[in-house]
Parts: C-alpha cells; sequence; structure tokens
C-alpha cells in the first residue's frame, strides 16, 4: 500500500449533478496530482497542486477544479456532470523532486447516469 | 507533446517463461520514463523508472527495463514469470524538461496473462 487513500471509494450520480472527491496524501508527500482513467484506457492527467496552488494541468475544461490544503490534502471538485465522466478517478503525491516517481491511491469510481 | 504506445493490447505467457512489454515514446529532448502496473479495481503501482545512467533498470518483483533513446523504447522484461505477475501494465514518460509539473503521459496499458 502506498499510505494514499481516496474517498469515497464508489458513488453514483446523475448527469448535470456536481461531485467532490477526496484524497490524502502520503505522509511527507507534498505535491498531488489527479488523473481520470475511463474504462480500457490509460490514466489522463488532469492536473496537479503544489503548495496549495494548481501548476500543472491536462486537457480538462473548467467545471474540473481542485483545492490542495495545509496538510497537502486535495479535493476533485467536478460541475455538471456528463455521463462521459464516468471513471476511475486517481489521486497520486509525490515529493516535489523532479525525479520523484507518483504513488497512487486505490481510487474513487465514479458513474454518471 | 509526449507520447506512449503500447502495441500490445495482451500479452499471454506461460509460468517460468521470460517475458516482455512492449513501450515506445515519443517526447521533446530527454525522458523520464515508468512502469506502473494495475491490478483488478485497485490503483496503480510504481514498479521501475528509468532516470539517467544505465540503460537497464532493476525494480520491484524481479522486474527489469531496458532503454533505448535510438529506438526511443522502453521494454519491461522478466526472465522467469510467474501467474502472479498477471496484471495490467502502463508504460509512462514524462519530459525532463517539465520543470515543476509531474505530469506523466501513460500508454493505454497491456494485459499480461500469466498461464500456469
Amino acid at each position: 500500500e502506498t499510505g494514499v487513500t481516496q474517498s469515497p471509494t464508489h458513488l453514483i450520480k446523475t448527469r448535470g449533478q456536481q461531485v467532490t472527491l477526496r484524497c490524502s496524501s502520503q505522509s511527507g508527500h507534498n505535491t498531488v496530482s489527479w488523473y481520470q482513467q475511463a474504462l480500457g484506457q490509460g490514466p489522463q492527467f488532469i492536473f496537479q497542486y503544489y503548495r496549495e496552488e494548481e501548476n500543472g494541468r491536462g486537457n480538462f475544461p473548467p467545471r474540473f477544479s481542485g483545492l490542495q490544503f495545509p496538510n497537502y490534502s486535495s479535493e476533485l471538485n467536478v460541475n455538471a456532470l456528463e455521463l462521459d465522466d464516468s471513471a476511475l478517478y486517481l489521486c497520486a503525491s509525490s515529493f516535489h523532486t523532479n525525479t520523484g516517481e507518483l504513488f497512487f491511491g486505490e481510487g474513487s469510481r465514479l458513474t454518471v447516469l | 507533446a509526449q507520447s506512449v504506445a503500447q502495441p500490445e493490447d495482451q500479452v499471454n505467457v506461460a509460468e517460468g517463461n521470460p517475458l516482455t512489454v512492449k513501450c515506445t515514446y515519443s517526447v521533446s529532448g530527454n525522458p523520464y520514463l515508468f512502469w506502473y502496473v494495475q491490478y483488478p479495481n485497485r490503483g496503480l503501482q510504481f514498479l521501475l523508472k528509468y532516470i539517467t545512467g544505465d540503460n537497464l533498470v532493476k525494480g520491484s518483483y524481479g522486474f527489469e527495463a531496458e532503454f533505448n533513446k535510438s529506438q526511443t523504447s522502453f521494454h519491461l522484461k522478466k526472465p522467469s514469470a510467474l501467474v502472479s505477475d498477471s496484471a495490467l501494465y502502463f508504460c509512462a514518460v514524462r519530459p525532463i524538461s517539465s520543470g515543476s509539473a509531474r505530469q506523466l503521459t501513460f500508454g493505454s496499458g497491456t494485459q499480461l496473462t500469466v498461464l500456469p
């Protein structure tokens, strides 16, 4: 286990609703990244937070937003849910070094009906 | 923009035989390269990384990977496969020049099945 915890593990929403996913990073890690993994695909980078600020973003619309808190935990918020948002959402923490690997949580599986 | 190709969706190998999972990449400049493994309904687990230096990188669970700059490849290998190695394997790349961003670009994954 990596020490990265995510909640909830599973959730079901309907189109148009909003969702908040939470992540506690591994002890000592100060950088958090979020990835979306659609069924049968590799993870896609959503964004990264360091020192409570977003410092990298992938090709996702503004309705995907996030927060990082002083204890380095993080939230991913998705507004106006669409059916294509159904996916496994992975949180990863790391040290803020150039060569550091990412440590992933187990993910939150979101189903949008 | 960087990209990763894993040309085989599925690799089957008999237990005890050597295994290879292929990965090629495209990136501007020099890359950092990673392999991750994913078991059903689980997150990704780090296996190994190439940063610089020796082209043969050794990682967890007896896996190793060979970096080939001229072929832009980073194939994952293991001398003797175990049934417990059956899982989904992802190759990922990040350009050294990416600065503070830790964005990884992943391939589409290769399902490895080791047959008893």
